[in-house]
């Protein structure tokens, strides 16, 4: 597709449940991101993927979180057990990284907002 | 992880008035990105600068990346009302290819 497609656009589950997120990058990006972006705020880190493998996870919050891209193009955000806590607004973001000292460009989707009841 | 930490967070002003906002960080960075985002969407970059000391702009907007390639700044001049939004400043780091975001400074251009 042209841009970053996330969905579900707008997610309301109850507490406890369990929710996938899904992104669908820029044709022929390497490089893929999710950020989480509370009301107000900038957007706050959670994982990174170069290619299938997840180069950087450190800001997964804690296990509940977990992220995956198999083939190495769409990633689904998968969140266990959801809590009050997890609602925000969960951004995914696309580069076409040919440096690898310095981040590229970053190309986001509209995100998926997530209310937890 | 490296902090940025952006002021102001709120910004209101008139149509036609100059604006400055910060981004400040303990840590040095490889490049920092400016982006900008409105209401229901994804931020959008606005430029990146990897230099110490270098300055771009791009029409009415300065962007700036201290010496240090610790801090910067974006000048807006003669704002308009289709500036509002929030700004992000993105830091990256010297090894690898994650950024870190600041809290953003949400500004309103008042017609």
């Amino acid at each position: 597709g042209a841009g970053v497609s996330q969905t579900p656009s707008n997610k309301v589950t109850e507490k406890g449940k369990y929710v996938e997120l899904r992104c669908d990058p820029i044709s022929g990006h390497t490089a893929l991101y999710w950020y989480r972006q509370s009301l107000g705020q900038g957007p706050e880190f959670l994982i990174y993927f170069q290619g299938t493998g997840a180069a950087d996870d450190s800001g997964l919050p804690n296990d509940r979180f977990f992220a995956v891209r198999p083939e190495g193009s769409v990633s689904t955000l998968k969140i266990q057990r959801t809590e009050r806590g997890d609602s925000a607004v969960y951004l995914c973001a696309s580069s076409l990284t040919r440096d690898r000292v310095r981040a590229g460009e970053l190309f986001f989707g509209e995100g998926s907002r997530l209310t937890v009841l | 992880t490296q902090l940025l930490e952006q002021s102001p967070q709120f910004l209101s002003i008139q149509e036609g008035e100059n604006l400055t906002v910060y981004c400040n960080s303990s840590s040095v960075f490889s490049s920092l990105q400016w982006y900008r985002q409105e209401p229901g969407e994804g931020p959008v970059l606005l430029v990146t600068v990897v230099t110490g000391g270098e300055v771009k702009k791009l029409k009415r907007l300065t962007f700036q990346f201290g010496d240090a390639r610790k801090d910067s700044s974006l000048h807006i001049t003669a704002a308009q009302p289709g500036d509002t939004g929030l700004y992000l400043c993105a830091g990256g780091e010297n090894a690898g290819n994650m950024l870190t975001f600041g809290g953003g400074t949400r500004l309103m251009v008042k017609p």
